[in-house]
């Protein structure tokens, strides 16, 4: 049982350069989410998707862009890089109301 | 807006020495409240999920504890791998909130 898979594991970038974040749950999880942890900032959401077919912007939006491309898969954009998204990036994912999130082991972004 | 608390940032313990963690929170309407552990390079690993004031759930040397305004993390007689950073979280709607953290360091 896999859980939910993020890839790549570490990720450089040079600024402007583009990527996609990839993420896949096997749960059959309805919500899934991305996250940024940063040190002394903890977990800040980024954005979110309650259910297939719907997404919605979190704390810190700016700069990303996300596509729920089918039940199972979570997708976080990055356009124009910026050093600033330097961070270590989680995804998350639950299945009903109020029950807690389930994560990966995150994904490792540098940009210089 | 929702918000979450935590302290202290940071704790130091000698293995055996009991202590708590606070987590304070504004949501409207909590339909949850969660405790994680995180593991340096992991993603965070669940604990508790508390849902009412006066509820408390037990595991191994951990106890989580819930009012209407904060949550405790008690943790009986710790030993070093129990050193971790430990995070509480809340959600009111389809959003979850988490705090910064504590760092929980036990010494041998």
């Amino acid at each position: 049982n896999a859980g939910v898979t993020q890839t790549p594991k570490f990720q450089v970038l040079k600024t402007g350069q583009s990527m996609t974040l990839q993420c896949a749950q096997d749960m059959n999880h309805n919500s899934m989410y991305w996250y940024r942890q940063d040190p002394g900032m903890g977990l800040r959401l980024i954005y979110y998707s309650a259910s297939e077919g719907t997404t919605d912007k979190g704390e810190v939006p700016n700069g990303y862009n996300v596509s729920r491309l089918n039940k199972r898969e979570f997708s976080l954009r990055l356009e124009s890089a910026a050093p600033s998204q330097t961070s270590v990036y989680f995804c998350a994912s639950r299945g009903t109301y109020g029950s807690p999130l389930h994560f990966g082991n995150g994904t490792r972004l540098t940009v210089t | 807006e929702d918000q979450v608390t935590q302290s202290p940032e940071a704790l130091r313990l000698q293995e055996g020495e009991s202590s708590s963690l606070n987590c304070s929170y504004t949501v409207s309407g909590l339909r949850g409240l969660f405790w994680y552990r995180q593991d340096p390079g992991k993603g965070p690993e669940f604990l508790f999920t508390l849902y009412s004031a006066g509820e408390e759930k037990e595991k191994e040397r951990l106890k989580a504890t819930l009012t209407k305004k904060e949550s405790f993390l008690h943790i009986t007689a710790p030993k070093p791998e129990d050193s971790a950073t430990y995070l509480c979280a809340v959600t009111g709607d389809d959003k979850i909130i988490f705090g910064k953290g504590t760092r929980l360091h036990i010494l041998p």
